[in-house]
């Protein structure tokens, strides 16, 4: 198993570029999410999925979209790229069976908005 | 608002050392606390995780202490190698179904020769 890949590993954007962050996990987990991460404030969760076609808000979500076709695909959509947009991305894929809490993180994606 | 605060930001310890990263927690409804290990250029990983029926829990060298009425947990890393650098985080949640994994700021450990 890949477990969960995301694309692209690193990505250099203007200000008001738009773009999508691929995140797909391989494990057939029913949650999915998406999280931030800042230099001194940890992963902060923008969107999450509880399964193809539900998706619902997290912490930080301005500014960000996603939709979940399928089990295995979670997208981040960025519509008009801020600088307050630069950070680190992690897709994460959990299962609802067992405790259902231990979540699988995928590699990340630099994004840097100039 | 911070729900789960954690320290220190960071910590220096030699090859042997035992270090010590503090969480505290606001939600008394909370009831499930992992710890996430995360190399450099790498996401997160499950390191270990506690609920608050047991006051410790070991696995391998790392051991979670846990203290329901300070609203207070921590990770203990005995007889640590360099290979230990990393940062770590601890979080929070409720267990069952999806529940959002509040985290703390993250402690960034490195473990000299």
């Amino acid at each position: 198993n890949a477990g969960v890949t995301q694309t692209p590993k690193f990505q250099v954007l203007k200000t008001g570029q738009s773009m999508t962050l691929q995140c797909a996990q391989d494990m057939n987990h029913e949650y999915m999410s998406w999280y931030r991460q800042d230099p001194g404030m940890g992963l902060r969760l923008i969107h999450y999925s509880v399964g193809a076609g539900i998706t619902d808000q997290g912490e930080v979500p301005n500014g960000y979209n996603v939709s979940r076709s399928t089990t295995e695909d979670f997208p981040l959509r960025l519509l008009s790229a801020a600088p307050s947009q630069t950070s680190v991305y992690f897709c994460a894929s959990s299962s609802r069976r067992g405790s259902g809490n231990e979540q699988f993180f995928g590699p990340g994606t630099r994004l840097t908005v100039l | 608002q911070q729900q789960v605060k954690q320290s220190p930001q960071s910590l220096i310890v030699q090859k042997g050392g035992i270090p010590i990263i503090n969480c505290a927690y606001e939600n008394t409804a909370f009831d499930y606390f992992p710890w996430y290990q995360q190399f450099p250029g790498k996401g997160p990983a499950l390191l270990i995780a506690i609920r608050p029926d047991v006051s410790e829990k070991k696995e391998g060298r790392f051991t979670i202490s846990f203290n329901k009425s300070a609203k207070q947990f921590s990770l203990h890393i005995m007889d640590s190698q360099p290979g230990d650098s990393a940062t770590y985080f601890c979080a929070a949640s409720f267990s069952g179904g999806y529940n959002k994994l509040i985290f703390g700021a993250g402690t960034r450990l490195a473990v000299h020769p």
